[in-house]
């Protein structure tokens, strides 16, 4: 059962203008929503995340916007860069089902290629 | 500070043999996450250890284990392997994962292949 669902699975867009991915969940106990980005190579580096409580969180040319009541979020690339060009991964967290503490391991969507052309 | 490093960064095994990876996590982080990344599946979360214990798992055989170390440091160990055990095996650690907005920083992998 996947439980966050990412489109498209790959995205080209010129220079300059915005990239969007989409994710869908199913388990309303998650509670926190980072994106990842991922270069060839290289392990997911976190890009920016957000909590159910907030409808958009922006950090430079990143945002994401969150609509609680449909399960949704997206990623937004303002003035998409050549350098964006990457991998990226939504994911979603809980408070672990275990007597432990902590949270969950995330649960990560399929990834996005992103293509941005010159 | 040094990231997450990862050894090996490649390894070849043949199918039934056994297999060890090792992580050192940021100085400081507590916390050692472990997953696994294929084309199909994606990246799957495997389990974490924090305080030498583990604290969550995933939905992965009890082929797959993992201990860790007074020092943080973690090893994650695969036996029997199958031809579907090659992947990217990814090692994540964070100050505590107490709470869930703790950030996890991957480190590059280990790339795991089975003939």
């Amino acid at each position: 059962q996947q439980q966050v669902k990412q489109s498209p699975q790959s995205l080209i867009v010129q220079k300059g203008g915005i990239s969007i991915i989409n994710c869908a969940y199913e388990n309303t106990a998650f509670d926190y929503f980072p994106w990842y980005q991922q270069f060839p190579g290289k392990g997911p580096a976190l890009l920016i995340a957000i909590r159910p409580d907030v409808s958009e969180k922006k950090e430079g040319r990143f945002t994401i916007s969150f609509n609680k009541s449909a399960k949704q979020f997206s990623l937004h690339i303002m003035d998409s860069q050549p350098g964006d060009s990457a991998t990226y991964f939504c994911a979603a967290s809980r408070k672990t089902r275990y007597s432990g503490g902590g949270a969950d391991g995330l649960t990560f969507g399929k990834g996005t290629h992103l293509i941005i052309q010159p | 500070k040094a990231g997450v490093t990862q050894t090996p960064r490649y390894l070849i095994k043949t199918r039934g043999q056994q297999v060890t990876l090792s992580c050192s996590p940021i100085s400081g982080h507590r916390s050692v996450s472990w997953y696994q990344q294929t084309p199909g599946q994606g990246l799957q979360f495997l389990f974490e250890y924090f305080s030498e214990t583990q604290r969550n798992k995933g939905n992965f055989p009890g082929r797959f284990s993992g201990r860790q170390f007074s020092n943080s440091r973690s090893e994650m160990n695969v036996s029997t392997l199958e031809l579907g055990d090659s992947a990217l095996y990814l090692c994540a650690s964070s100050h505590s994962t107490l709470r869930v907005t703790d950030t996890q920083y991957f480190g590059p992998g280990t790339r795991l292949t089975v003939l």
